[in-house]
């Protein structure tokens, strides 16, 4: 059964702090995986497409890796506005597009 | 602005009621999905529609239902409101071509049922 893993539940650090979300994940043929951002009440935000084992995208203060098993979303020096829900997605190859979600990190940045 | 509105933002309906919650799309962007948020969780699956057919189903029953029409716009319609159906719908459209794409969402709608 194909299933996504985030961890920590929750994270709290200083602003500056730099850390790492992760997110395991076990699917038959990975199409893509897909890191998103959800502030309270909204709906989640695009950050990140990875495709194959390797491969690494960086925006702004944030930057993705991914393996064969597991991502990583690094946030270097984050500041107060960094503070949202982190979300995983993966699209399995023969999963007729559906996203099978992780239950979410959730961030927060003390001043 | 996101380039995916839904509507209503909010809505409170009572057990047993029908609803129909509303998602536009930019022009061009044939595919649409549908996902159910509960607090505290990742988004479910609920289904894709593509040029205006359905091409994907989560494991939802069949009072979970929707359209899609030629404008980019869509519907989901929920029958037999159950309270365990209270939470954030979201609707999302596949943006990009080829291998390399992606998924906008909507803000969402917030149901509440009582």
């Amino acid at each position: 059964e194909d299933q996504v893993t985030q961890s920590p539940e929750a994270l709290r650090l200083q602003e500056g702090e730099s850390s790492s979300l992760n997110c395991s994940y076990t699917v038959s043929g990975l199409r893509g995986l897909f890191w998103y951002r959800q502030d309270p009440g909204k709906g989640p935000e695009f950050l990140f497409t990875l495709y194959s084992a390797g491969e690494e995208k960086e925006k702004e203060r944030l930057k993705a890796t991914l393996t064969k098993k597991e991502s990583f979303l690094h946030i270097t020096a984050p500041k107060p506005e960094d503070s949202a829900t982190y979300l995983c997605a993966v699209q399995a190859g023969d999963s007729n597009y559906q996203l099978i979600w992780g239950a979410g990190t959730k961030l927060i940045i003390k001043p | 602005e996101t380039g995916v509105t839904q509507s209503p933002t909010h809505l409170i309906k009572t057990r047993g009621q029908q609803v129909t919650l509303r998602c536009s799309s930019q022009s061009g962007h044939n595919t649409v999905s549908w996902y159910q948020q509960a607090l505290g969780q990742g988004p479910q699956f609920i289904f894709q529609y593509y040029r205006e057919e359905e091409n994907g189903r989560g494991n939802f029953p069949p009072r979970f239902s929707g359209l899609q029409f030629p404008n980019y716009s869509s519907e989901l319609n929920v029958n037999a409101l159950e309270l365990d159906d209270s939470a954030l719908y979201l609707c999302a459209s596949r943006t990009g071509t080829g291998g390399l794409y992606g998924y906008t969402f909507g803000s969402g709608t917030r149901l509440t049922v009582v």
